[in-house]
């Protein structure tokens, strides 16, 4: 069964530190969908990024960078020199190609605290 | 302006009352999603419309209608509302050969 969990829920740390959110995946598919969401404290869903099954590629985008390792089922988020405003719950998700309704199954988000 | 808007963005209500919360999006996107968020929890999905008289239930369909207006518009109903149901609700959209959805603004729904 497809599932996503994100071990970590809550994490503190102080600006300027690294931090690293894990996401694992499971599923049966052999194409599917990994997404990070980011849930800042006004409560909407900003989308972060994508990544497809058949691209392992890591991606760096400002302070943020992914790490997707297939072998091991995970989808990593790290912040880079972490700021206040990072401050929200990030939720990790997949969708499977073989689901028409493509619907996105999440994990249960951690919620990270930068202090100043 | 948002591409996806979501009305009321907060509701109370009474259980048994019948509430609607609907959702319009500018982004041209014919599938459209409702998922529901509850505390410490991530989104579980309600019902989705890949079109115009499209209506498909998802994992959590019990106590939900939804009615989709037009391409851009999608709506949920709560027929008789109870307090299990208070959560944040979510509307998304997403183009047929794309694989991301975006969301609404949520809506916070109160049953008392």
């Amino acid at each position: 069964a497809q599932k996503v969990t994100q071990a970590q829920t809550e994490i503190s740390v102080v600006e300027k530190e690294d931090v690293t959110l894990d996401c694992v995946y499971e599923t049966r598919d052999t194409t599917y969908y990994l997404f990070w969401y980011k849930q800042p404290p006004s409560g909407e869903l900003v989308f972060l990024i994508r990544r497809n099954s058949f691209d392992e590629q890591n991606e760096i985008s400002g302070r943020y960078s992914w790490n997707f390792q297939k072998s091991t089922s995970s989808f990593n988020f790290t912040i880079t020199a972490s700021q206040v405003v990072d401050s929200a719950v990030y939720f990790c998700a997949l969708s499977e190609a073989k689901d028409s309704s493509y619907k996105l199954i999440f994990g249960s988000g951690t919620r990270l605290l930068v202090r100043p | 302006d948002a591409d996806v808007t979501q009305t009321p963005r907060n509701r109370i209500t009474k259980t048994g009352k019948r509430i609607m919360l609907e959702c319009s999006q500018t982004k041209g996107h014919d599938r459209m999603y409702w998922y529901r968020q509850d505390p410490g929890l991530g989104l579980r999905l309600i019902y989705y419309s890949f079109d115009v008289k499209d209506i498909n239930k998802g994992e959590i369909s019990d106590g939900y209608s939804v009615s989709r207006q037009a391409q851009a518009k999608f709506s949920l109903s709560l027929e008789s509302a109870i307090p299990n149901q208070t959560a944040l609700y979510f509307c998304a959209t997403r183009k047929t050969g794309e694989e991301t959805q975006y969301f609404g603004p949520g809506t916070r729904l109160l049953v008392l």
